[in-house]
C-alpha cells in the first residue's frame, strides 16, 4: 500500500457543482496535512491546511478523519478557474517524512 | 514578501554537459527541498536540507546528482554528465520549521537535455 493515495481523476464537473476529493494515508502517526494546488506546468501552490477540527476558507472545506486515517477537499459552487490537479500532503515525524500524493485533477466545464 | 527563486527559469544543455540549478529560499526558512517532476507526473522528493544537520540525500537518482546548500540559505542542485532521462522541472521548496509547517515552492527550473 502506498504511503499516501489519491483518484487521479480526472473529475469532470459542471460549473456550481459540489466536489469532494479524498485522500488517504497508511501511517498513523501522520500529523500534519496539506492541500495544494497545481496548475498545469505551474508550481504547486497551498490551497489550505488541515487541522483536527476541520477548517473551511470560502468554497473550500477541509476535513481530517484520523480513524479511517484520510482527509478530504470539499469544493462548493465549482469554477471554471477550479479546474487544477489537486495534491495532499502528509507529514509525519521530521521534516524529512513529508509525502505528496500523485494528485487528482479535476476539470470544470461550462 | 519574497517567495522562493530558482534560477534559470529554462535551462537547454547538451547530454554529457554538467548544470547547475539555484534556489534562494524564503528568508528565515530553515528546510530547503528538492523535488522533481516529469512532464504528467507526480513529484519525485530529492534531496531535504534542515538547518545544519546532515542533508537527507535519500531520493538523489545517482551520484550524478548532487547539492549544497552554504550559509544555511542558497541552495544549488548540480547534475553531473547529464542524460536525456534528466529531462524535467526541478522544485526547489523551502518551509520555516521542518515540522508542521507547509512548502513553499519556487517557479522551477525546466531542463532539457538534448
Amino acid at each position: 500500500r502506498k504511503e499516501v493515495e489519491q483518484d487521479p481523476g480526472p473529475f469532470n464537473v459542471p460549473e456550481g457543482a459540489t466536489v469532494a476529493f479524498n485522500c488517504t494515508y497508511s501511517n498513523s502517526a501522520s500529523q500534519s496535512f496539506f492541500w495544494y494546488r497545481q496548475d498545469c506546468r505551474k508550481e504547486p501552490k497551498l490551497l489550505m491546511s488541515v487541522y483536527s477540527s476541520g477548517n473551511e476558507d470560502g468554497r473550500f472545506t477541509a476535513q481530517l478523519n484520523r480513524a479511517s486515517q484520510y482527509i478530504s477537499l470539499l469544493i462548493r459552487d465549482s469554477k471554471l478557474s477550479d479546474s487544477a490537479t489537486y495534491l495532499c500532503v502528509v507529514i509525519t515525524g521530521g521534516g524529512n517524512k513529508l509525502t505528496f500524493g500523485t494528485g487528482t485533477q479535476l476539470k470544470v466545464e461550462l | 514578501g519574497a517567495g522562493v527563486s530558482q534560477s534559470p527559469s529554462n535551462k537547454v544543455t547538451e547530454k554529457g554537459k554538467d548544470v547547475e540549478l539555484r534556489c534562494d529560499p524564503i528568508s528565515g526558512h530553515t528546510a530547503l527541498y528538492w523535488y522533481r517532476q516529469s512532464l504528467g507526473q507526480g513529484l519525485e522528493f530529492l534531496i531535504y536540507f534542515q538547518g545544519n544537520s546532515a542533508p537527507d540525500k535519500s531520493g538523489l537518482p545517482s551520484d550524478r546528482f548532487s547539492a549544497e546548500r552554504t550559509g544555511g540559505s542558497v541552495s544549488t542542485l548540480t547534475i553531473q554528465r547529464t542524460q536525456q532521462e534528466d529531462s524535467a522541472v526541478y522544485l526547489c521548496a523551502s518551509s520555516l520549521q521542518a515540522n508542521n509547517s507547509p512548502l513553499h515552492f519556487g517557479n522551477g527550473t525546466r531542463l532539457t537535455v538534448t
